[in-house]
């Protein structure tokens, strides 16, 4: 079935370091692809999102590209704040059957620190 | 309304006894899917629907869990005699269409609920 995988966390950055969270999928036909992030003791909000192969995503300094020929959406941002510190989560939505539902990595904990 | 509501924020019960948990969506939006948050970060869809019709129901533990959308209602998903693995926090979430799986979801607050 339809699987996505993420970097282990958690990432401890120092403010205006470079990220960079790797994740890459398994599914069959051309899924969405989405970051979502998760405050402490919050919903998930949408970061970022592709609907097809190429597209970049991007929203409040954040950055990531459909990559079929990887699999891969991995997620950058040029510098980092120590607001950016969360939990993020990468997913896809599958096409076809799928019914919709979204299918979570196992999310990558950042830590920002001053 | 222009979030998805969801109560109680949070919910204690004792190993055996029911839960239920309530979801407004978004209003005009067609589709609610209800997810489950173990260990922290690991997501597990349980339930979608379309109105008032389920719509994938895979991610469904059958024997104690259920879960109906009514018109005029908000969405509820009922743990009948719960188990300490129960213990999560249950995420609700809305999207206005599933034409071209481009629409994006919207998620609430979320529900903690906690088995002793």
């Amino acid at each position: 079935g339809d699987s996505v995988t993420q970097m282990e966390g958690p990432v401890t950055l120092s403010e205006e370091a470079f990220l960079t969270i790797n994740c890459t999928y398994t599914a069959t036909g051309y899924p969405s692809l989405f970051w979502y992030v998760q405050y402490p003791g919050e919903g998930l909000q949408l970061l970022l999102k592709a609907t097809k192969a190429d597209d970049k995503g991007s929203n409040k300094g954040f950055e990531a590209t459909y990559r079929k020929e990887t699999t891969s959406f991995h997620l950058e941002k040029g510098s980092v704040q120590v607001s950016d510190s969360a939990v993020y989560f990468c997913a896809l939505r599958g096409r076809g059957n799928q019914g919709g539902k979204l299918i979570f990595g196992q999310g990558t904990e950042l830590s920002v620190k001053p | 309304g222009e979030e998805v509501a969801q109560t109680p924020k949070h919910l204690v019960r004792g190993e055996g006894q029911k839960a239920k948990l309530y979801c407004a969506p978004i209003k005009g939006h067609s589709y609610v899917f209800w997810y489950q948050q173990v260990l922290k970060n690991e997501f597990k869809f349980l339930i979608s629907f379309q109105n008032e019709n389920v719509f994938d129901e895979t991610g469904m533990p059958k024997e104690r869990f259920s879960a109906k959308c009514l018109p005029n209602s908000p969405c509820s998903l009922e743990i009948q005699a719960t188990k300490l693995e129960d213990s999560a926090v249950y995420f609700c979430a809305s999207s206005q269409s599933n034409t071209g799986f481009t629409y994006e979801q919207y998620f609430g607050p979320g529900t903690r609920l906690t088995v002793t």
